[in-house]
């Protein structure tokens, strides 16, 4: 199974509003409403900040949105602060049959 | 609040079996509707799902590794382990251990640890 398809990097200046995209197949994220994101900053584990496509975890800024369309998921995040700056990734729920599940390739997003 | 921890040798012979325990503090293993799961990191790569075991009892792997891959849980212990058989480098990586409240949503992630496949 191939990695979701996301852009290597993104940037944005303080308030401002980025979008990163993660691309995938009709077998994963265009199939179920299982897609999440994660941050993760450099030397720290990841850390869960889209759910079920849309849902916020408790504590998660509503700066942080997640939609989808078709076989494309996003993240959006409004109002950059310099603590956004991380590596984003996505994750997708990818089969009934074989449990997969399958991340994207990741994003670097640099606020400037 | 739930707290993970991984354990284990950092450093793994080639052909060698790796392995490492997660240990749950700050709840119970054996409460129903998760899925205790292992996921690395290659150096300055992405991440990768490795595979997970749901409180029933059943595992689920990463295809391109299920040959290789054991998950298994003790409850006495409150801990899951992962075993990885036949290690080369390209298994060297971070390891997490994470919950999953759902398929794709790993809320709670251990710090991780380094494990180095090398002679």
């Amino acid at each position: 199974q191939s990695a979701l398809t996301q852009p290597r990097s993104v940037s944005g200046s303080p308030g401002q509003s980025v979008t990163i995209s993660c691309t995938g197949t009709s077998s994963d994220v265009g199939g179920y409403n299982y897609v999440s994101w994660y941050q993760q900053h450099p030397g720290k584990a990841p850390k869960l900040m889209i759910y079920d496509v849309s849902k916020r975890p408790s504590g998660v800024p509503d700066r942080f949105s997640g939609s989808k369309s078709g076989n494309t998921a996003s993240l959006t995040i409004s109002g950059l602060q310099a603590e956004d700056e991380a590596d984003y990734y996505c994750c997708s729920y990818a089969g009934s049959y074989t449990f997969l599940v399958v991340f994207g390739g990741g994003t670097k997003l640099t606020v400037l | 609040q739930v707290q993970l921890q991984e354990s284990g040798p950092g450093l793994v012979k080639p052909s060698q079996t790796l392995s490492l325990t997660c240990t749950v503090s700050g709840g119970s293993i054996s409460s129903g509707g998760y899925y205790w799961s292992w996921i690395r990191q290659h150096p300055g790569k992405g991440l990768e799902w490795i595979g997970y075991i749901y409180y029933s009892g059943s595992t689920y792997y990463n295809p391109s590794l299920k040959s290789r891959v054991t998950i298994s849980v003790d409850t006495s212990k409150n801990q899951f382990s992962l075993k990885l058989s036949s290690v080369t480098a390209a298994d060297t990586a971070v390891y997490y251990c994470a919950r999953g409240e759902s398929p794709d949503a790993f809320d709670i992630w251990g710090q991780g640890t380094m494990v180095t496949v090398s002679s």
